[in-house]
């Protein structure tokens, strides 16, 4: 069975500050990953993907994120975080063509101090 | 495009009734989702369709849970006899094949 493990429920940085947000999959094939954000009340918006190819991925808002195989992680990045992205991030795994379901994590907090 | 859309935003009900909710998916994506979110969780898959057709439908889909997707468009989401522990946000997604899931606003529902 597919999960996805974000071991930090609420992390706080400094505006300005880098983040990093770990993400850890389970997945007995090529997992389809990804990463959402969740304003209050809202649904989710997606930040980026990793189908296959290069493990480092970008997407929007500054951020990127780099699949590891053999850590079975994929963690989300950007090096300077602004007051606007204090919001919920989700990890999710998918199984492409055999399961077109996605697995979601439990989500981490951002706090962005002034 | 105009993105997945829902109806309603808000639904408050008592417990025991029955309520409705609809989902209009990107109009060239084949494949639409829903799932179920609660505070503090991610959220949960329930059920799938490609097309018409519902491929998949979680464990967590009770008898009293029922989607539809008729023509392939649009979907609703039936639940009936409404008890206090479905109060959730009810999230849409649609894709095209495998791809990317493009999630709607929700519909958050409130149980009394």
């Amino acid at each position: 069975a597919q999960s996805v493990t974000q071991p930090d429920i609420h992390i706080t940085v400094s505006e300005g500050a880098s983040l990093e947000l770990r993400c850890n999959y389970s997945y007995g094939a090529t997992p389809y990953l990804f990463w959402y954000v969740q304003s209050p009340g809202q649904g989710l918006q997606l930040l980026l993907k990793y189908f296959s190819g290069d493990t480092l991925v970008q997407g929007i808002k500054g951020f990127e994120a780099e699949f590891k195989r053999s850590q079975s992680s994929f963690n989300l990045r950007k090096p300077s975080v602004h007051w606007s992205d204090a919001a919920e991030y989700f990890c999710a795994v998918g199984g492409g063509t055999n399961a077109g379901k996605s697995t979601f994590g439990d989500g981490t907090t951002l706090t962005v101090k002034p | 495009d105009t993105g997945v859309s829902q109806d309603p935003r808000h639904k408050i009900t008592k417990r025991g009734q029955n309520v409705t909710f609809r989902c209009d998916p990107i109009s060239e994506h084949n494949r639409l989702y829903w799932y179920r979110q609660t505070l503090g969780q991610g959220p949960e898959f329930l059920t799938y369709f490609q097309n018409e057709a519902q491929l998949e439908k979680s464990r967590l889909l009770s008898d009293r849970f029922s989607a539809e997707r008729p023509k392939g468009s649009f979907s609703t989401l039936e639940i009936q006899r409404t008890e206090q522990g479905d109060s959730a946000m009810y999230l849409c997604a649609s894709s095209f094949t495998t791809d990317t899931q493009y999630f709607g606003p929700g519909t958050r529902l409130t149980v009394l």
